[in-house]
């Protein structure tokens, strides 16, 4: 089965800029989605195919995909981006999750 | 407005069965792709189940043969059907409706706790 790995923690100041990498197997060659869930919350779907955001979703958020990572980018880092983040990716008509980030700004 | 909302929950004995309801507004359930996505406490999520708008459906392998997923479009709800239960399926139930555009998971409900124990 695939698998995606993530880190599972990144810390960023505040005001600066947060890397979150998804790694997979040629994950270039699939479309990644990107979640933030904070605590108690359900998750809310952030980027879809890789790099669109959502209405509603600020600029901030930006994402990347190619050869055997993915890379969601938090620009100019707030306190409110504290939360748990997701990569997501479909194989073969399943849903596979990453298992998660906890980004802490600092 | 879309919305979903998870019903069902509750403390079960291993071996027991609970079904859970996800009922859908703003959207009609066989027109897209519907999840069950499940957290334990303190972990991540991880993907149940899903039912397409053609009626197929797919399991992971960790709930195979015992959940069944299933939909009445003239409730426009969605179902989870969980037998067999064990200790390790305790978790935050979420029902995630997917969209054709975004190829994700746009809207998600608030989830149900499902308690495994003894």
């Amino acid at each position: 089965s695939y698998e995606l790995t993530l880190p599972l923690s990144v810390s960023v100041a505040l005001g600066q800029t947060a890397r979150i990498t998804c790694g997979g197997n040629n994950i270039g060659s699939k479309n990644v989605h990107w979640y933030q869930q904070k605590p108690g919350q359900a998750p809310v779907l952030l980027i879809y195919r890789n790099s669109n955001r959502p209405s509603g979703i600020p600029e901030r958020f930006s994402g990347s995909n190619s050869g055997n990572t993915a890379t969601l980018t938090i620009s100019r880092a707030q306190a409110g981006d504290e939360a748990d983040y997701y990569c997501q990716v479909w194989d073969s008509s399943t849903v596979v999750f990453g298992g998660g980030t906890k980004l802490t700004v600092l | 407005e879309v919305q979903l909302v998870e019903s069902g929950g509750g403390l079960v004995q291993p071996g027991g069965s609970l079904r859970l309801s996800c009922a859908a507004s703003g959207f009609t359930v066989n027109n897209n792709y519907i999840s069950w996505v499940r957290q334990a406490p303190g972990k991540g999520l991880e993907w149940v189940s899903i039912i397409y708008s053609g009626g197929s459906t797919n399991y992971a392998d960790s709930v195979k043969g015992r959940f069944t997923i299933s939909r009445d479009n003239s409730k426009n709800t969605l179902y989870l059907q969980m037998n067999s239960l064990r200790a390790e399926d305790t978790a935050v139930y979420f029902c995630a409706m997917g969209g054709t555009v975004t190829g994700a998971f746009d809207y998600w409900g608030q989830g149900t706790l499902v308690t495994v124990s003894s």
